[in-house]
């Protein structure tokens, strides 16, 4: 069947990197679009960017752009997420989430989340 | 960007109850509209996509509606295992594709 299972709960200091993986299967990689998405604690979800695994191509929400990039590794249909500069409020369960074949697909998979606590 | 605003924010019914919850885009998305249902922690589960048309495996007591800018999310028969919060998102325009706050169903 379909999964995405995410890489484990991280903590961090501020200033610092992580990078957090979905790995993916039952189904051709490169045929649907990833998303990523992010839930602070108690609050509502944020999409933070798509990305293309077919041509490994990516869109980032404006207010992560420069920190947040998102890359593959095809021969483990892996796909990976880090945010570098992590503050405070970065802290958050981050979620992998298929799309479709279009950019306007809904997301029909979710991977279990990955909680990234940022704290000194 | 386009907001996505969602009402009620809570609300409290019973076992058996018609429960409808509004999502309202800041300009007009079409049918791109999605509806996800999330417990405590656990991911986000999709009910309904493109506005109206139910996701597999989703039972046929929830159903959408709604074009433009306005949206609703009807479960018919509330169930106790459907007490959770709701979610609507547009996928009209990105980026970004944005969800709304939020609509906790509790119990009364």
């Amino acid at each position: 069947q379909v999964q995405l299972v995410q890489s484990g709960a991280e903590v961090r200091k501020p200033g610092a990197s992580v990078k957090v993986s979905c790995k993916t299967s039952g189904y051709t990689f490169a045929s649907y679009y990833m998303h990523w998405v992010r839930q602070a604690p108690g609050q509502g979800l944020e999409w933070m960017g798509i990305f293309n695994p077919s041509g490994g191509t990516t869109t980032y929400a404006q207010k992560l752009q420069g920190r947040v990039t998102v890359t593959r590794d095809t021969s483990t249909s892996t796909v990976y997420m880090e945010l570098s500069s992590l503050r405070s409020e970065d802290t958050a369960v981050y979620y992998c989430a298929r799309g479709g074949w279009y950019v306007t697909d809904a997301f029909d998979i979710w991977g279990q989340g990955t909680m990234v606590t940022v704290s000194s | 960007d386009i907001q996505m605003t969602q009402s009620p924010s809570s609300l409290s019914a019973s076992v058996g109850d018609r429960v409808t919850i509004t999502c309202r885009a800041s300009q007009s998305i079409s049918s791109y509209l999605n509806w996800y249902q999330q417990k405590p922690g656990k991911a986000p589960k999709l009910l309904i996509y493109a506005a109206s048309s139910l996701q597999s495996g989703v039972p046929s007591r929830f159903s959408g509606s709604g074009s433009g800018t306005d949206f609703t999310l009807t479960i018919s028969i509330l169930q106790p295992e459907d007490f959770a919060t709701y979610y609507c998102q547009q996928s009209y325009s990105s980026p970004p594709l944005t969800f709304g706050g939020g609509t906790k169903v509790e119990i009364k």
